[in-house]
């Protein structure tokens, strides 16, 4: 039983335009939601997240939407750059007494310059 | 620097011979874990560990062994490995907040191939 979703396994985009990526999760206890970024031969590293409380987060050129109601999350890369290229990870944390993190399948993003 | 440090990168065995791949955290942290990734189906959590000589079971423990002696160490053991335990095998830390909603720091990754 998948809880988080990666519908998308792949997306092309063209460069300087916007990169959304999308999650959808069936547990309305998860506390908090994460993106994870992992380019080939290394580990995933953290990129953003957002509060269960909270509907946006934004650093930089990524911004993170939640959106409770329909157990959706969303990645936003504006603009976005060929570097950016990489399988994108959605993640959520669930605490009850102790903290589980569950993963999505992933999304390869591919930036064309 | 900062960082989780696994070995080895890669790894070919054969069915039946244990191993173990290290892993080892320089940041202090008490939560550590391992994650195994296959194609189609993302990152799931075979063991982890929130303190020392605390470990429990993730999605997928079957066929693997864990131990947490020191709090920087973390080592994944195959007592006799399977062919259905080829895969890329992540270990990942993070200091543990109730609520806090920690990120993970991961290693880069060990390639397992079990003939």
């Amino acid at each position: 039983d998948q809880q988080v979703k990666q519908n998308s396994p792949s997306l092309s985009v063209q460069e300087g335009r916007i990169s959304i990526l999308n999650c959808d999760y069936t547990n309305s206890m998860f506390d908090y939601f994460l993106w994870y970024k992992k380019y080939p031969a290394e580990g995933p590293t953290f990129l953003i997240s957002i509060s269960s409380i909270k509907d946006k987060n934004e650093d930089g050129r990524f911004t993170v939407f939640l959106n409770k109601s329909a157990k959706h999350l969303s990645l936003h890369i504006v603009p976005s750059q060929p570097g950016d290229s990489a399988v994108y990870f959605c993640a959520a944390i669930i605490y009850s007494g102790t903290y589980k993190y569950i993963f999505g399948t992933g999304t390869r993003l591919k930036v064309l310059a | 620097e900062a960082q989780v440090t696994q070995n080895p990168r890669y790894l070919i065995t054969v069915t039946g011979k244990k191993l173990t791949v290290t892993c080892s955290q320089n940041m202090n942290h008490e939560y550590m874990s391992w994650y195994r990734q296959d194609p189609g189906l993302g990152l799931r959590q075979i063991y982890y560990s929130m303190n020392v000589e605390v470990t429990d079971k993730g999605d997928v423990p079957e066929g693997y062994k864990v131990s947490r002696k020191e709090k920087r160490n973390f080592p994944l053991i195959l007592e006799s490995p399977s062919p259905n335990q080829t895969s890329l095998y992540f270990c990942a830390s993070s200091l543990e907040r109730v609520g806090g909603g920690e990120k993970l720091f991961f290693g880069s990754g060990t390639q397992l191939s079990v003939l």
